[in-house]
């Protein structure tokens, strides 16, 4: 079946420090992929999503590519910020079954 | 005005009881989900419902049972609650379809089990 792995944290970081969190999946088909964010006290987020391979998903200085080869699909930010700590997730989805990784708590210290 | 919204936030109850929690999206989604996010933010899917059919079924105790009266509602029962049902329960809905997209989560429900 489809699944999720994502790096272990959790991860604590300087501010304006790069930022990686691996992801990789295992998927029968042709998923769309995504990371979604959790703030403290909140629900999930959507934070970008890529639908086919070598597609690029960013926003708000994150980024993430759709890799087929290495089946990847790493969260990458240049410059973190205090307003990044959250648990960050990789998801991955074929039709309507949308599957989570572990989660990865990322706390930036100023 | 609250996309995906679900009551009650917080739960306390004890072992034994039975109990819900609803669910209702504004959105005019097609499909709604039910997600278990345990103490160390582990979070798994539960059921999901498309149209008011039951899509998916994880392997999930009898005990937990979906009701979706219409498309915009999922609610979820609990009945005979033990210790290990204490968790935060998000639902969520998206579109549906082949490209499911993004999921519009609600805020949680955490329940408390003593």
């Amino acid at each position: 079946g489809n699944s999720v792995t994502q790096m272990e944290g959790p991860v604590t970081l300087s501010e304006e420090a790069f930022l990686t969190i691996n992801c990789t999946y295992t998927a029968t088909g042709y998923p769309s992929l995504f990371w979604y964010v959790q703030y403290p006290g909140e629900g999930l987020q959507l934070l970008l999503k890529a639908t086919k391979a070598d597609d690029k998903g960013s926003n708000k200085g994150f980024e993430a590519t759709y890799r087929k080869e290495t089946t990847s699909f790493h969260l990458e930010k240049g410059s973190v910020q205090v307003s990044d700590s959250a648990v960050y997730f990789c998801a991955l989805s074929e039709d309507v079954d949308m599957r989570f990784g572990a989660g990865t708590r990322l706390t930036v210290k100023p | 005005d609250t996309a995906v919204s679900q009551t009650p936030k917080y739960l306390v109850t004890q072992m034994g009881n039975d109990k819900s929690i609803k669910c209702e999206q504004n959105l005019g989604h097609d499909t709604m989900y039910w997600y278990k996010q345990d103490s160390k933010k582990f979070l798994k899917i539960m059921f999901s419902y498309n149209n008011k059919e039951l899509i998916i079924n994880e392997t999930v105790p009898n005990r937990f049972s979906p009701k979706s009266p219409d498309k915009a509602h999922l609610n979820l029962h609990i009945n005979s609650l033990e210790l290990g049902d204490s968790a935060v329960y998000f639902c969520a809905s998206s579109h549906g379809g082949k490209d499911t997209g993004e999921l519009f989560f609600g805020e949680g429900s955490r329940l408390t089990v003593l």
